[in-house]
């Protein structure tokens, strides 16, 4: 099956250092990648959706400054937490989709998690 | 966004069935409904979706109600491995993906 590469799977930072956080597709063009945030205990919440070559799009309250994404192919995309801070600590996962959909599952990858000191 | 319901939390027992429930009762006409589950410290993976009729595949069963508004995902001989947070959610034409707070599967032995 399709498979997303995730890369780091765990990284620690001083505070104010910036930290980027790449997603793979293996084997399929991701039009769309989707990234998310995840807090101990709590689910995920999407940060924001990247289609290759536009903008990001990004949920309410996601400062797209603080939080720079980039979908520069169809296989790769990019998040880097500029000047993290603790409470930027969190556990990061990204999703992609191919072209076909609602009726499509979506593949994630293992996560990264990123710890603030 | 059409919302999902879905219990807390749920218990079974090794090797018996789970019916883990969901209500949707916002659904639109073309929504999927998807199930992913959630190992600690790993990123969602994918069990099962459908539209209208009932699905089945090699990890569970997805029984979708005849007027939409509620389905069951079926693990038929939960395992140990099968502990995890499922989740249910919509997934509509514009393809974002949302998640609820899930049902978090205990499984004893």
């Amino acid at each position: 099956g399709a498979v997303v590469s995730q890369h780091p799977s765990w990284v620690i930072c001083k505070s104010g250092t910036s930290v980027k956080i790449e997603c793979r597709s293996l084997d399929f063009q991701a039009t769309t990648m989707f990234w998310y945030r995840q807090f101990p205990k709590q689910s995920l919440m999407l940060m924001a959706t990247s289609n290759e070559g536009s903008k990001a799009t990004y949920e309410q309250g996601v400062e797209k400054d603080k939080f720079l994404i980039n979908h520069a192919s169809l296989t790769l995309s990019t998040l880097t937490v500029t000047s993290a801070h603790p409470e930027d600590s969190s556990f990061y996962i990204c999703s992609a989709r191919g072209i076909l959909g609602a009726n499509e599952k979506l593949f994630f990858g293992s996560g990264t998690q990123l710890s603030v000191l | 966004d059409a919302k999902t319901t879905q219990p807390n939390s749920m218990e079974s027992n090794e090797e018996e069935p789970v019916h883990l429930p969901c209500n949707h009762s916002t659904i639109s006409g073309t929504d999927y409904i998807h199930w992913y589950r959630q190992l600690p410290s790993q990123g969602p993976e994918y069990v099962i979706h459908g539209l209208t009729s009932n699905v089945n595949n090699r990890m569970a069963s997805l029984a979708i109600a005849e007027d939409r508004k509620s389905s069951t995902l079926i693990l038929h001989r939960a395992t140990l491995r099968d502990a995890a947070v499922y989740y249910c959610i919509l997934r509509a034409h514009n393809n974002d993906m949302r998640f609820g707070a899930g049902t978090r599967l205990t499984v004893k032995p």
